[in-house]
């Protein structure tokens, strides 16, 4: 069974903190994606990425970064984190043309 | 750019009863379509999906949806629904360029009554 999963259910965290959200997958899948959840706007892509190494942007990229050092693990990082990045996140992974397997979120504050 | 409407935020229904989720998507292109459900606290779980072939897909937990090109739609629908199966269904359709960039919905949120 595909396993994905996200190091933090629950962070918080103040203002201006660089923060790391950290999503590991164990079925070599080459693609893996962030994205934000928020109520009334469904799933937003913030990056994806197809190989290690290799990111692309998603639709809101601004105020995140990535980083795919190996190919299991994708790392979403806030530079300065702000009061409108209070959100779930949510990490997800694929074969090529395969379906998306979501990991269990990390619930986000920022205060 | 595609794009999907979910235009019921909120199903409310009686146990046993059925239950259609609607789900319109913008582009006739050839498309991949998917049905994710999300209960509380946890990730989406892949109902369904349509790559190719028959219209009427079958899912896990009693679920199918029918892929419409004409009308562009890809509905969700159980003829009986449990107290369990409340959650927020959420559908996606495949990029048109990029197919394995998904597009979501807002979500549905399925609220199952004794």
């Amino acid at each position: 069974d595909v396993k994905v999963t996200q190091s933090s259910r629950y962070l918080v965290k103040r203002t201006g903190e660089k923060v790391f959200l950290e999503c590991v997958q164990d079925m070599d899948h080459e693609n893996m994606f962030w994205y934000r959840q928020d109520p009334g706007l469904g799933l937003r892509l913030i990056y994806f990425s197809y190989d290690v190494k290799m990111k692309e942007k998603g639709d809101i990229p601004e105020g995140y970064s990535v980083s795919r050092e190996k190919k299991e693990r994708f790392s979403l990082i806030l530079e300065s984190a702000s009061t409108n990045q209070t959100s779930m996140y949510l990490c997800a992974s694929s074969p090529i043309n395969q379906p998306q397997h979501f990991g269990d979120g990390t619930r986000l504050s920022i205060l | 750019a595609q794009s999907v409407t979910q235009l019921d935020s909120q199903v409310p229904v009686f146990e046993e009863a059925p239950v259609e989720l609607r789900c319109n998507y913008s582009s006739s292109v050839s498309v991949y379509l998917f049905w994710y459900v999300q209960y509380p606290n946890q990730g989406l779980q892949l109902l369904l999906k349509y790559l190719s072939g028959s219209t009427l897909v079958k899912g896990i937990n009693g679920f199918e949806a029918e892929f419409n090109k004409s009308q562009t739609s890809f509905h969700l629908r159980k003829p009986s629904v449990h107290i369990s199966d409340t959650a927020e269904y959420f559908c996606a359709v495949s990029d048109n360029i990029d197919t394995d960039k998904l597009i979501f919905g807002t979500g549905t949120r399925l609220q199952v009554f004794p």
